[in-house]
């Protein structure tokens, strides 16, 4: 299993730019996370899905979009970059049951200038 | 906000048993508590978990007061690659709640 990747690991935006993060799992996994991590801070939950078709917002949502039309996919869309969503980005998908464990794929790192 | 409450930062010998603590007054029946750690710039690793019984695995032991308001991970034998930022959760693992991280503590592991 390559578990989960996360797609590109680096990117820098102008203002006002769009991109989409992508992530993807091989695990079967129905849960799937987006978070970003601020430097020197802890992980802020941005989106969540919890089966193909569902998603959810987390704490921070705003200026983000989801979707999740497979089990294996969910990306992340930024429509209209702003310097505030420079951060490091990353996927997760959860192994349910009573071994629960969430897997988290190498992150992305993106600046917005 | 966070349920759980973590000193910033600890300092440990290598070689010696790192015990991080992490309070949870609130915490309800169903939430179990959840510890990861993340290494560096990497993306958090799980380490182990618990609802009222002491666990342990071949990373780190759990140790759950009996009232359930306050857990301590151990690490038994600590070494410099356990330098990380270690986050205490708590969360009801039925339905689709989603795992909510804080602050963490930073140990540091020193030679």
């Amino acid at each position: 299993n390559a578990g989960v990747t996360q797609t590109p690991k680096f990117r820098i935006l102008k203002i006002g730019q769009s991109m989409t993060l992508q992530c993807t799992q091989d695990m079967n996994h129905n849960y799937m996370y987006w978070y970003r991590q601020d430097p020197g801070m802890g992980l802020k939950l941005i989106y969540y899905s919890v089966g193909a078709g569902i998603t959810d917002k987390g704490e921070v949502p705003n200026g983000y979009n989801v979707s999740r039309s497979t089990t294996e996919d969910f990306p992340l869309r930024l429509e209209l970059a702003a310097p505030s969503q420079t951060s490091v980005y990353f996927c997760a998908s959860l192994r349910e049951g009573r071994s629960e464990k969430l897997f988290f794929g190498s992150g992305t790192q993106l600046s917005v200038l | 906000d966070a349920k759980t409450t973590q000193p910033p930062s600890m300092d440990c010998a290598e070689g010696r048993a790192a015990n991080l603590p992490c309070n949870h007054s609130t915490i309800s029946g169903n939430e179990y508590v959840y510890w990861y750690r993340q290494i560096h710039s990497q993306g958090p690793q799980y380490i182990i978990h618990g609802l009222k019984n002491n666990e342990t695995n071949e990373m780190a032991s759990l140790i759950i007061t009996e009232d359930r308001k306050s857990s301590t991970l151990i690490l038994p034998h600590a070494t410099l690659r356990d330098t990380a930022v270690y986050y205490c959760i708590v969360r009801s693992n039925s339905g689709n709640t989603p795992l909510v991280f804080g602050k963490g503590t930073r140990l540091s592991v020193i030679a």
